[in-house]
This record gives C-alpha cells, structure tokens and sequence, in this order.
C-alpha cells in the first residue's frame, strides 16, 4: 500500500503561467511534508517543507499548501520558468524525524 | 562544500558478486540514509542511520547491509548481487528534517 502517491506522472505548462503539483498521502502519523526537485542525473534537492500544525508555506515562487483533513498537499510555483523543468517528489515523515517516504514523482515540463 | 560524496557513481557486476557503495558527508550530520530509485519510481528507503551506532531497516532491506563507520561515513554492501538490485543508489543526511543527497550511484547487475 503506497502511503504517499503523486497522481499525474507528468505536467506541462507555459513559461509564466502557474504549475500545481499534487501529492495525497494515507498516513495520518505524518506531521512533515516535503518537496524534492531532481534534476537527470543527479540527486534530489530539498525545495520547500511544510508542518502538520500550518497550512500554508511561501518561499519565493514556490508556495506548499496542506489540507489535513483531505490528506493532501500541492506545490505552486508562480511564475514558472523553463528551468523549473525537472522531476518532482512529494515526502512525508512521522514524528522519527528524517525518516521519509516518498511519492513516485511528476515530471514538470515547463514550454518557452 | 562537498556535501555528501557518494563513489562509486557507475558501476556493472555479475550476478553473485559483492560490492559496497561508500557515502560519506562533511556537514556534521547525524542521520544518513541509503535510498534506491528504480525507474519511474520513487525514493525507497533500504536502511537509515538515526546517528553513529546505530542503524534500522527500511522499507527494502533485504539483499542489503550496512555500516556507519563513524559519523561522516555510512556504506551500503550488496553481499551476492541480483538483476533485481539494478537501480539508481541515493544516500542522503539530514540534521532532522531535509535530505543532502549525493549524487547517486547507477548500478547494473547482469
């Protein structure tokens, strides 16, 4: 049973325009939330986080939202830029801190 | 500012051969983890180190063993080696929360 799922695979948007990266999970022992960017052949990079206890979290263009009662949480990124183009993955973890867990990712392919 | 160093990055073994992938970071982390990722896939944890001493199984631990040698350094053995085990190798630290990966490790087992 996957405990973190990103549903769209892949998303393509506009130079410009926002991009909206989806991610649910099922575990309600999750209380940390985190989005990695990877580029190919390199390792992930931590982007944004977000705790249980908010809502919401701004980090210049990038903004996470979380719905608890939905188990759901999005990235935003306003406005997107060609070098947003990358893999995405959504990571939750428990109260044993680093510990995560993470979706399978969405490819964001942003269009000039 | 290394981060974490991660060798070897590629590398082809028989079935039944061993290997072991060394991680090692400079940030005076405490947690370091070993992660695989297999195409299309996400980050599945093998086996992570809370602090120097002690290690606990993740999600995919069988095939696998690990050492954390001292704080810095924490390596992952593949003792007889399986084309199941072909993937992409992550280790990664953290103080709490927020990976430092390394670069990765391609592994082909054939």
């Amino acid at each position: 049973d996957q405990q973190v799922k990103q549903n769209s695979p892949s998303l393509s948007v506009q130079e410009g325009r926002i991009s909206i990266l989806n991610c649910d999970y099922t575990n309600s022992m999750f209380d940390y939330f985190l989005w990695y960017k990877k580029y190919p052949a390199e390792g992930p990079t931590f982007l944004i986080s977000i705790s249980s206890i908010k809502d919401k979290n701004e980090d210049g263009r990038f903004t996470v939202f979380l719905n608890k009662s939905a188990k759901h949480l999005s990235l935003h990124i306003v406005p997107s830029q060609p070098g947003d183009s990358a893999v995405y993955f959504c990571a939750a973890s428990g109260t044993n801190a680093g510990k995560s867990t993470f979706g399978d990712g969405t490819t964001l392919t942003v269009k000039p | 500012n290394a981060g974490v160093t991660q060798t070897p990055k590629f590398q082809v073994l028989k079935t039944g051969q061993s290997m072991t992938l060394q991680c090692a970071q400079d940030m005076n982390h405490n947690s370091m983890y070993w992660y695989r990722q297999d195409p299309g896939m996400g980050l599945r944890l093998i086996y992570y180190s809370a602090s120097e001493g002690t290690t606990d199984k993740g999600e995919v631990p069988n095939g696998y063993n690990v050492s954390r040698l001292n704080k810095r350094e924490f390596s992952l053995r593949l003792e007889s080696a399986a084309p199941s085990q072909t993937s992409v190798y992550f280790c990664a630290s953290s103080v709490v929360w927020g990976y430092t990966f390394g670069s990765g490790t391609r592994l082909t087992v054939v």
